[in-house]
């Protein structure tokens, strides 16, 4: 088990500019999250998949946000046209199938917007 | 609306110190709640998960207790090494989410 895998693990683009971000969960974890975490807070929610279905979202992903789960196994988190205010570490969680539901992080994608 | 508050927010104690980290969380129709590490720069690292039905669980030197009705957890960290500092954060789930709720988290140092 290699745990929750995130690639690239740091990426600096320019204002205006579209990155994807690439989430492999722990094999056979059915649900994946996205969060986002800025300097000295705690990771806010954006958005939950449970196999290749997206049920929830936050409010903070806006329409320049999208993620997609296509076969249920890794997931994809596109932003386009960076803004500044994009800059974050943005972290995926898998949890498996039963009652627990506890999360497991990866290490996370460090986004700056320059 | 859920808010999951952590005091304080940071701490420093000497090698050795046994230590209390505080989560408060204002509405207690939670599934359940976990106590995450995270060090500079990194993902987190899940501690400890308490279900709603249960009042503590315990990791080697970690405990952590819930008590729902008073929307409050700790976690207790005993005999504290250098190597425990980091942020340590709380997140509750509630019954009708999957998301966690994150508090703002704990900074602790553990001086030699």
């Amino acid at each position: 088990d290699t745990g929750v895998s995130q690639d690239p693990r740091h990426k600096i683009t320019k204002r205006g500019q579209n990155v994807t971000f690439r989430c492999d969960p722990i094999s056979e974890h059915n649900r994946l999250y996205w969060y986002r975490q800025t300097l000295g807070q705690g990771p806010e929610f954006l958005t939950y998949f449970q196999n290749e279905a997206q049920l929830e979202k936050s409010r903070l992903l806006s329409d320049r946000f999208s993620a997609e789960r296509p076969k249920g196994s890794f997931s994809t988190l596109e932003i386009q046209r960076t803004e500044q205010g994009d800059s974050a570490m943005y972290l995926c969680a898998s949890s498996p199938q039963g009652a627990v539901h506890e999360q497991y992080f990866g290490p996370g994608t460090r986004l700056t917007v320059t | 609306k859920q808010e999951v508050t952590q005091i304080p927010a940071a701490l420093s104690v000497p090698e050795g110190e046994n230590l209390v980290l505080n989560c408060s969380f204002t509405d207690s129709a939670i599934y359940n709640l976990q106590w995450f590490r995270q060090d500079p720069g990194k993902g987190l690292t899940s501690l400890l998960l308490i279900q709603s039905s249960q009042r503590e669980q315990t990791s080697g030197r970690l405990n952590a207790s819930l008590d729902k009705s008073s929307g409050r957890s700790t976690l207790y960290i005993a005999a504290s090494q250098p190597g425990d500092s980091a942020t340590y954060l709380c997140a509750v789930r509630r019954d009708s989410s999957y998301k966690l709720i994150f508090g703002s988290g704990t900074r602790l140092l553990v001086r030699p």
